[in-house]
């Protein structure tokens, strides 16, 4: 399968807890963006990395979330001291740099935090 | 003014019918404007992107975009029990970064 892959599909934690979620992206893709999806809701962007540098962040991306792409192939979001208003769904997506119109999302990490 | 507006339905057609989905946005910078479904606890999957006003086909669906009244639609012909999800609109301005409507939930009935 060469789409993007996500790990864990779902995961559930306790408040208070760190949580840590991989994105792997098609291999020829060099951007790499995160989203969140809460119900009813489209996804909001978080953040974005072109390689291993991260461009942009978004006002939604508190101090508590911190995201890496530190070779500039796979990309890790980490939540530290999760608060029941984490619980989302949380996307990955990539592109190629000219493409952002093209993007291809995975199937997503589902946190539900209690 | 929320920058992407998008009805959230839930919209029920009768299989067969031709199905009209719609966004309205504020931003006059929007550049790209794409159409994304997403079947229940899925990621959104593309269907289409359009650059310009006009109409842009790809099998059953067209995407129109109409820059002078900040208006998208997707139309889907001959609908079908598979098309049934969330249709997300999807704009990109200047700055790269996607700005989602809340998506459409559609039912086409058999």
């Amino acid at each position: 399968d060469t789409g993007v892959s996500q790990d864990p599909r779902h995961k559930i934690t306790k408040r208070g807890q760190n949580v840590t979620f991989r994105c792997d992206p098609i291999s020829e893709h060099n951007r790499l963006y995160w989203y969140r999806q809460t119900l009813g809701q489209g996804p909001e962007f978080l953040t974005y990395f072109q390689n291993e540098a991260q461009l942009e962040k978004s006002r939604l991306l508190s101090d508590r979330f911190s995201a890496e792409r530190p070779k500039g192939s796979f990309s890790t979001l980490e939540i530290q001291r999760t608060e029941q208003g984490d619980s989302a769904m949380y996307l990955c997506a990539s592109s190629f740099p000219g493409n952002v119109y093209e993007q291809y999302f995975g199937p997503g990490t589902r946190l539900t935090v209690t | 003014q929320k920058e992407v507006e998008q009805d959230p339905g839930p919209l029920s057609v009768p299989e067969g019918a031709i199905v009209s989905l719609n966004c309205t946005y504020s931003n006059s910078a929007f550049q790209y404007f794409m159409w994304y479904r997403q079947y229940s606890r899925k990621g959104p999957e593309l269907l289409m992107y359009t650059y310009s006003s006009g109409n842009k086909e790809d099998g059953r669906f067209t995407a129109q975009v109409d820059k002078s009244s900040k208006y998208i639609s997707l139309f889907i012909r001959d609908s079908q029990p598979s098309d049934s999800a969330t249709y997300l609109c999807a704009m990109i301005s200047r700055d790269d970064k996607i700005i989602f409507g809340k998506g459409t939930r559609l039912h086409i009935l058999p």
